[in-house]
């Protein structure tokens, strides 16, 4: 099992919109809709945002949208705000009850 | 309102056992199609999942370290346990437990994490 990868980094400007990517392989991303997405601020547990590839746990922001297609999996932030800096990390099934993460994107709004 | 909180000794020997404990509160942990897992993250790096178990004992690991790890569930005590053996300096981590809502699933409760530090 190898990470999924995710940019490093991606910045924006309040009010603009970004969109991380998450690249997989036909072994989880490509193969299950069980992507799930988590936002993580310093010293805090990462917060459930998308699962499901598009669908948002109650009390999760409606900024926060999800997509897949094929080996890669999105997030995009609508309307970017101060509070969404903060570390975000993609997750997939890869099968027989396994998870793989990816290596996370720190965003930064400008 | 669900919590988990995760707890264990805060240093840990080199070539020695970690071992971690997950409290459940407010729900039990025999809930039906529910999992329970481990997740770490190393200072400054991204995070890993370790492991999940049913309360029933269906246990599953990450392949890179299932020859070390052990999940154990104590439904008497709505607890769940990681057992890492022979750790290194490289498990050194933040250790996370968390809810999975069905097999395959989200992570969507998260405890707040314990810290552990693998130092002579």
């Amino acid at each position: 099992q190898s990470a999924l990868t995710q940019p490093a980094s991606v910045s924006g400007s309040p009010g603009q919109s970004i969109t991380i990517s998450c690249t997989g392989t036909s072994s989880d991303i490509g193969t299950y809709s069980l992507v799930s997405w988590y936002q993580q601020h310093p010293g805090k547990a990462p917060k459930l945002i998308i699962y499901e590839v598009a669908k948002r746990p109650s009390g999760a922001s409606n900024r926060f949208s999800g997509s897949k297609s094929a080996n890669t999996a999105s997030l995009t932030i609508s309307g970017l705000q101060t509070e969404d800096e903060a570390d975000y990390y993609c997750c997939s099934y890869a099968g027989s009850n396994t998870q793989i993460f990816g290596g996370g994107t720190k965003v930064t709004v400008l | 309102q669900l919590q988990l909180q995760e707890s264990g000794p805060g240093r840990v020997k080199p070539s020695e056992t970690l071992s971690l404990t997950c409290t459940v509160s407010g729900g039990s942990i025999t809930i039906a199609s529910y999992y329970w897992g481990w997740i770490r993250q190393p200072p400054g790096k991204g995070l890993e999942w370790i492991g999940s178990i049913f309360y029933r004992g269906n246990s599953f690991y990450n392949p890179s370290l299932k020859s070390r790890v052990t999940i154990s569930v104590h439904t008497s005590k709505n607890q769940i346990s990681l057992r890492l053996n022979s750790v290194t300096a490289a498990d050194t981590a933040m250790y996370f437990c968390a809810r999975i809502p069905k097999p395959g699933g989200q992570n969507d409760f998260w405890g707040q994490g314990t810290l552990v530090t693998v130092s002579s």
